[in-house]
């Protein structure tokens, strides 16, 4: 079954204690990328992945780091997490060619508390 | 640059009424645009696209979307509403242009609630 797994799906953690979120997809898609999800912003993106060893921001990247070593994952690095990063992080790879139709799959999400 | 709005973040609807969510978008180049569903606890899931082809669009589960240039518009409608349509919604954007990164721009979303 073609899917976007990430783990874990819920974590509580405190203030400067650094974690990873994985990101893992099994379609051999180019393209990955991370989003937060808060209340009334819709999704935001955090960084980007266009293959293997190229990486970007997005839209709100401050507090994050990323890493593409492999295709098929894609892990956010949550270094020194603050309170401000407690939301809902979403994963999601689409195929990057021309005249493909950048449909994007997501993951089922995680969802992250910092106290 | 492009950006997605969603004219109102509730939406309800009685069972079986019609469903009308409402996209507005700004792009500088022609866009591609999606729904996407959110069901309670879950990811999204893609309900329909446009990609410059037939400016009605089917998707799953009954909806559709309408894409009007002239209006900047990609509304989401569907005749009748079921209780399993309440969800949260968004409109989602990518602008196409030779060597653009692949940006998927999202609305703020519409969450909507079925009335029995």
């Amino acid at each position: 079954e073609a899917q976007v797994t990430q783990n874990p799906r819920y974590l509580i953690t405190v203030t400067g204690k650094k974690l990873t979120v994985t990101c893992s997809q099994n379609m051999n898609h180019e393209y990955m990328s991370w989003y937060r999800q808060d209340p009334g912003l819709g999704l935001r993106q955090i960084y980007y992945s266009m293959n293997v060893e190229v990486t970007d921001k997005g839209d709100v990247p401050e507090g994050y780091k990323v890493s593409r070593k492999e295709k098929r994952n894609f892990p956010l690095i949550l270094e020194s997490p603050s309170p401000n990063q407690t939301s809902l992080y979403f994963c999601a790879s689409s195929r990057l060619a021309t005249g493909i139709t950048y449909e994007q799959y997501f993951g089922p999400g995680t969802r992250l508390t910092v106290t | 640059a492009q950006s997605v709005t969603q004219l109102g973040s509730h939406v309800s609807v009685s069972e079986g009424a019609l469903v009308l969510l409402r996209c507005n978008y700004s792009s500088s180049v022609p866009p591609y645009l999606f729904w996407y569903v959110q069901y309670p606890n879950q990811g999204l899931q893609l309900l329909l696209k446009y990609t410059s082809a037939a400016t009605l669009v089917k998707g799953i589960n009954g909806f559709e979307a309408e894409f009007k240039k002239s209006e900047t518009s990609f509304h989401l409608t569907k005749p009748s509403a079921h209780m399993s349509d309440a969800a949260e919604y968004f409109c989602a954007v990518i602008g196409i242009s030779s060597g653009s990164a692949r940006q998927l721009t999202f609305g703020s979303g519409t969450q909507l609630t079925v009335l029995p």
